[in-house]
């Protein structure tokens, strides 16, 4: 079955850099998408990114300046740097597998809590 | 983007009732997607492809729709059917998510 897991630090400070890991078992992350999606307070979701089964991205244009999506085959992990962040990046963070055909996340991890507080 | 409206915001419904919920584009896309969320949970695929039910959903649920318009319909409301549905397409960059439709249960 195919498993995702989300770590990473709950807490980051105004202007840091969030840093957050998935783990992936039970599928090689070599095969189909793998995005990162995050739910704010108040309930709006947003689609961040992917990272693709060959390693090529596609970002949201609205984070596109602070984003970057990275992988370890090695370790079927991939990644997710989010800089200069601001108390309005505070979400649960979601990884999730991608279909490129009809574009629908089919498996999701738990999800993080993060908050960006000073 | 393609802004997805979702309607409607809140609402309840008995046991046995019909439930449909929908969710408009503001242009058209190939297929809706739908994730139902219960509180303290990651969402799950619920319908893809507009009308395909993934894996483990009851057959009480169905999507349809086309272009612009998009609906998931309960046939028969059921306790566990109380959650949050969020509608989303991936047919236009960049994906997008529908601000949700929490359905209570009466």
């Amino acid at each position: 079955e195919v498993q995702l897991q989300e770590s990473g630090p709950g807490l980051v400070k105004p202007s840091q850099s969030l840093s957050l890991t998935c783990s992936v078992t039970g599928y090689s992350i070599t095969s189909n998408y793998w995005g990162w999606i995050r739910k704010f307070p108040g309930n709006k979701m947003e689609w961040m990114g992917y990272i693709s089964y060959s390693g090529s991205t596609s970002y949201n244009p609205s984070l596109k300046s602070r984003i970057s999506i990275t992988r370890d085959t090695s370790k079927n992990q991939f990644f997710l740097q989010l800089n200069s962040v601001t108390t309005e990046d505070t979400a649960t963070y979601y990884c999730a597998r991608g279909r490129i055909i009809g574009g629908y996340f089919d498996y999701w991890g738990q999800g993080v809590m993060v908050t960006v507080s000073s | 983007e393609i802004v997805l409206t979702q309607s409607p915001t809140t609402m309840a419904a008995s046991p046995g009732e019909k439930v449909t919920l929908t969710c408009r584009a503001s242009s058209s896309v190939s297929y809706m997607h739908w994730y139902q969320q219960r509180s303290g949970t990651s969402p799950k695929l619920w319908i893809y492809e507009t009308s395909k039910l993934a894996s483990g959903v009851p057959n009480r649920f169905s999507g349809s729709g086309s272009g612009t318009s998009y609906s998931l319909t309960i046939n028969s409301m059921e306790t566990e059917d109380a959650a949050t549905y969020y509608c989303q397409q991936g047919s236009s960059y960049p994906n997008t998510f529908g601000a949700g439709t929490k359905l209570e249960l009466k």
